[in-house]
Order: structure tokens, then C-alpha cells, then sequence
């Protein structure tokens, strides 16, 4: 594997359901990222995680539960959401937070919430 | 107000022509960064070009120009000779600090290249 994964790449999921996205970096980065795409709206930064510590989170609603446990693997957990919830998340790493790092993103986990 | 200003919403352009897609920023900081990035309808966000506060010089990578202008805080992105492959989204984003907590992209613009 080369680059950025995300696992699923579609999920559907009931509001009460719980569930996880997956990603995971090969790339040696030291950053990874969570965004919200949504349709005519810019992407939403939710979470970043530098050097596996969280930095900010973007005022994102508790039943988003992010989780780094190594610089290479981040984790979105998901429980009770809301239909407005659905869009493509997607992920991103790059080598540091600063500067002119690009962000590689991943191909995106379409989430509906149903 | 809006960190990015991307004021088409789609463009066509005539393969082999050029094409300019704009991208206005709002910041009051000094350093701060601005990249450019594709997104084919395959969905992958690629990085196509970068541009620092402090570079005099106007980025360049391959066919994509960044023209910037610092005092009209614009950061426009000119592709030279179009492709069909050119055909996607074009995000124009803003970095801001050092934490990685500021990063800001604007709404898109659809490109679409016509045979």
C-alpha cells in the first residue's frame, strides 16, 4: 500500500449505530488529518493530530470521536449521528503542521446516515 | 468572513487554451501559506502547487502557475495548455500558523475541459 487509505470507502449506518473509519498513512508523516466534505460547502477541518496529540478540536460534535494511537494509523468513531452527518470524510497526513507541507489526502470514506 | 473566496463556481476552457481560476484569502498574519489542490471525480484531493507569504517569485510546478498577488490578496492558479484529464475540482486553501488547527479551503471551482 502507497500513500493514504481509508477504510470503508461507503458506509451506510442507522442513527443509532455505531461505527468506525479507518485511515492510515504510509508516508512517514508526522500529521494526519480529518475533513468533512460537503456538498457546496468548503472542506471542514475536524480534527488534526501532530505527532499522535490532538491539537484542536474544530468545535466538532461529540458524537465524533477521533483516535490516533500511532503517527501512522487515525481513527474516526461515529455513534448516534445525524442525518445532516452524511458527506465524504476524508483524510489527510503530511509531514508537519507548518510550512510548506503539502496535506495527502486519502480517497475518502462516503458516509450516509440514514 | 470567509478565509477563501472562489468566485466560479465552474469554468470550461478549450483543450490546449489556458485557464485562470481564482482564489481570493482574508488573513491579517504575516506567514501563511497557500496551495492548490485537484479533485477528479474519483474523489482524491491531489496537491498541485504552493505558495509562501514570503516568496517573491510566483510558484510554478509543471503546467500550473500560482499568480500571486500579495497586495490584492489573491492567489489565482493559471493552467497552460489544457487537457481533458484537467477536467475536476480545483480547491484553493489557506494555511495559517504553525499549530495545523488553521487551514481553510475554499468552495471550488468545476473545471471542465471541452475536446
Amino acid at each position: 500500500e502507497t500513500g493514504v487509505t481509508q477504510t470503508p470507502r461507503h458506509l451506510v449506518m442507522g442513527m443509532t449505530n455505531k461505527k468506525s473509519l479507518k485511515c492510515e498513512q504510509h508516508l512517514g508523516h508526522n500529521a494526519m488529518y480529518w475533513y468533512k466534505q460537503s456538498a457546496k460547502k468548503p472542506l471542514e477541518l475536524m480534527f488534526v493530530y501532530n505527532f499522535k496529540e490532538q491539537t484542536e478540536n474544530n468545535s466538532v460534535p461529540s458524537r465524533f470521536s477521533p483516535e490516533c494511537p500511532n503517527s501512522s494509523h487515525l481513527f474516526l468513531h461515529l455513534h448516534t449521528l445525524q442525518p445532516e452527518d452524511s458527506a465524504l470524510y476524508l483524510c489527510a497526513s503530511s509531514q508537519a503542521v507548518w510550512g510548506a507541507y503539502e496535506q495527502y489526502f486519502g480517497p475518502g470514506t462516503r458516509l450516509t446516515v440514514t | 468572513a470567509q478565509k477563501i473566496t472562489q468566485t466560479q463556481p465552474g469554468m470550461f476552457v478549450q483543450e490546449k487554451e489556458a485557464v485562470t481560476l481564482d482564489c481570493t484569502y482574508d488573513t491579517s498574519d504575516q506567514s501563511y501559506g497557500l496551495f492548490w489542490y485537484k479533485q477528479p471525480s474519483s474523489g482524491e484531493m491531489i496537491f498541485l502547487i504552493y505558495q509562501g507569504s514570503y516568496d517573491e517569485q510566483n510558484a510554478t510546478e509543471g503546467r500550473y502557475s500560482l499568480n500571486f498577488q500579495k497586495a490584492r490578496k489573491s492567489a489565482n492558479l493559471v493552467i497552460s495548455a489544457s487537457q481533458l484529464g484537467d477536467s475536476a475540482m480545483y480547491f484553493c486553501a489557506m494555511r495559517e500558523g504553525d499549530t495545523g488547527n488553521q487551514f481553510y479551503f475554499g468552495t471550488g471551482t468545476s473545471l471542465t475541459v471541452i475536446p
